[in-house]
């Protein structure tokens, strides 16, 4: 079975400095993975996905993320982190290989500080 | 466009009532997907559907059911509430399968007494 961690409940960044959203996923077959953003008192929104291809992924608001097969993870990252970019930020995975279910990490709360 | 809508916003039950949450997705979707969001557990997939059919099913006991009809709307509902089933219920919609991007609703808050 499929499964996504994301190591670290909280991440504290200063502004302006570069920001990384951990997330380590396991799968059987090819992975499709996600990264979506949850911004207070606003629904889901999705950010970024990697399906095949390129490794490294761009995304909404400055985002990217880089598919690591040998490391099995796909952290998000931004070069320079803005205070509206606190929020609650969600990995997740399906398993390309098979017809299964979207498993979604437990979440990891960005806090950018002024 | 108009985005996903999903009624109520809000609901207070008692234990042991059932409930039943809606969900309309954007025009054209035909995949629906429900999932249960808590602070302790994150986000929790409950179950998928597309052309009305239940593709996918999560871990979560029988007393939480779905459907989906033939004009897309979907709708959840869960019998028998429990305490533990207080929680936001999301539920989002693609154009064919989750592999593509999702959309999702505001959600219903629900709180069991």
């Amino acid at each position: 079975a499929q499964s996504v961690a994301q190591p670290e409940d909280q991440v504290n960044v200063a502004e302006g400095n570069p920001l990384t959203v951990k997330c380590t996923y396991s799968v059987s077959g090819n992975p499709y993975l996600f990264w979506y953003v949850q911004y207070p008192n606003r629904g889901l929104q999705f950010l970024l996905k990697y399906i095949t291809g390129d490794n490294l992924v761009k995304g909404s608001y400055g985002f990217e993320a880089e598919f690591n097969k040998s490391q099995t993870s796909f952290h998000l990252k931004k070069p320079s982190a803005l205070v509206s970019d606190s929020a609650l930020y969600f990995c997740a995975v399906r398993d390309g290989g098979r017809d299964d279910k979207i498993i979604f990490g437990k979440g990891t709360r960005l806090h950018i500080l002024p | 466009k108009a985005g996903v809508t999903q009624t109520p916003r809000y609901l207070i039950k008692t234990r042991g009532q059932q409930v039943t949450l809606s969900c309309s997705p954007i025009s054209g979707h035909r995949s629906v997907s429900w999932y249960q969001q808590t602070p302790g557990q994150g986000l929790q997939f409950l179950f998928e559907y597309f052309s009305e059919t239940q593709r996918n099913k999560g871990n979560f006991p029988g007393r939480f059911s779905g459907r989906q009809f033939s004009n897309s709307r979907s709708e959840m509902n869960v019998s028998t509430l429990e305490l533990g089933d207080s929680a936001l219920y999301l539920c989002a919609s693609s154009l064919r399968t989750p592999n593509e991007k999702l959309f999702f609703g505001s959600g219903t808050q629900l709180s069991v007494l």
